[in-house]
Formats: C-alpha cells, sequence, structure tokens
C-alpha cells in the first residue's frame, strides 16, 4: 500500500497525558499537512510543511501542539498535556507541487489517528 | 465570516433524483478548488478538482464562479452509493515562501433513498 498511512489508528489517553502521531506520507511528495476533524464538521487545518520546513501553524494550534517533519518525509505529532477538547481524529495528507507551480494539486489522505482523552 | 462555507444539509433524496450543492470562498486569492466525498468514519477523498471552465466526469458536474466566489456540485440519476458527505476545499497560496493552505468546508451531507 503506497498511500499516506497513519498510526497509531486509536489512541485513547488520559487528560494531562502526552500522545505522540505519526504520519507516513507518499512517497515524494513535498507538502504535508495535518488537520483535526470532530463529529460534523469538516477537516480543521492545523499545520503545513513543505519539505522539512514549517511554512504555516493555524491559530488555534495552542503551545502544547507541536509538529515535526525532519527529514522531510515523516512527520510527527505531538500534543502535550491533552485535555478532553482534544478528543478528535487528526488527519494527515500529502501532496506533490512542482517547485513554480502555483496552483495547488489535490492532498491524498490518510485514514487518521481518532484520539479520545479521558 | 468562515473562509469556506456549505450548507451543512442533511439531503435526502430518493435515488435517481438530481441533487445540487454550492459552496462559497472568502479569499479572492483563493486559486484552486476541489469537492472531496467523506464516507461515514472514513477519509475524505478526492471526487474532482474544479476548473474554471467547468468540468464533468460522469453523473458529477462542477462548475466555478470566480466572480461571485462559489462553486457548484452537481450529481445527476444519483445512486444509493453517492450517500456521503460532500466537501468543498479551497486552497490559496499565503506569504512570499509558497505555503499554500487547503480550507474545507463543514461538509454537506446526503443520503439517497431507495
Amino acid at each position: 500500500d503506497t498511500g499516506v498511512s497513519q498510526n497509531p489508528r486509536h489512541k485513547i489517553t488520559k487528560r494531562g497525558q502526552n500522545v505522540t502521531f505519526r504520519c507516513d506520507p507518499i512517497s515524494e511528495h513535498n507538502r504535508l499537512y495535518w488537520y483535526r476533524q470532530t463529529l460534523g464538521q469538516g477537516p480543521e487545518f492545523l499545520t503545513y510543511f513543505q519539505n522539512e520546513a514549517q511554512l504555516e501553524k493555524s491559530r488555534l494550534l495552542s503551545d502544547r501542539f507541536s509538529a515535526e517533519r525532519p527529514k522531510g518525509s515523516f512527520s510527527t505529532l505531538e500534543i502535550q498535556r491533552t485535555e478532553q477538547g482534544d478528543s478528535a481524529m487528526y488527519l494527515c495528507a500529502s501532496s506533490f507541487t512542482a517547485l513554480r507551480q502555483t496552483l495547488g494539486t489535490e492532498a491524498f489522505f490518510g485514514q487518521g489517528t481518532r484520539l479520545t482523552v479521558v | 465570516r468562515k473562509e469556506v462555507e456549505q450548507d451543512p444539509g442533511p439531503f435526502n433524496v430518493p435515488e435517481g433524483a438530481t441533487v445540487a450543492f454550492n459552496c462559497t470562498y472568502s479569499n479572492s486569492a483563493s486559486q484552486s478548488f476541489f469537492w472531496y466525498r467523506q464516507d461515514c468514519r472514513k477519509e475524505p477523498k478526492l471526487l474532482m478538482s474544479v476548473y474554471s471552465s467547468g468540468n464533468e466526469d460522469g453523473r458529477f458536474t462542477a462548475q466555478l464562479n470566480r466572480a461571485s466566489q462559489y462553486i457548484s456540485l452537481l450529481i445527476r440519476d444519483s445512486k444509493l452509493s453517492d450517500s456521503a458527505t460532500y466537501l468543498c476545499v479551497v486552497n490559496y497560496r499565503m506569504g512570499t515562501q509558497g505555503a499554500q493552505k487547503l480550507v474545507f468546508g463543514q461538509g454537506t451531507r446526503l443520503t439517497i433513498n431507495p
């Protein structure tokens, strides 16, 4: 399977604990996005990487959230001191866009990590 | 005002009917537009890219109106398998480093009834 892979698929954690999710994008995709989705809502943008550079971070992302893409391949999203409001589906997506291409290309999503904070 | 707005529905239509969704966006710098489909508890999957001249793929037709900043999706001869949530997506560049942002609407839920 050469699609976007996310691990774990499900995570249940106690409030106050730290959690880390991993995303392996489609090989050679230079762009990687993290989204959060709650029931009845569309995916909400969290952050965006172009290769290893984190170029955009949502204002909604508090200091408890951090994301990395150290070698421009896989990415991790860490949530520190989890709160019940962090319970959601965390989706990762990747795409490839050539350097001088101005139009965006479609993104492909992983199956997500469902986080439940109890 | 939300960056991308959709009528959340739900839309309940009989099999074989034609159904249309509209979506409006607020950022006039938006450059690319897509419709994604999301089944219950699954990830979003690309349904169609939306080109400025409008495009058709089988029973699905997408149109873009840049002047009015809206995108539409038409589904003809709807099938039971079309039941899903349809997400309108707008892509635009930010800043000078080429960062791009895909912004999703909240989705329109469609149920096709036999």
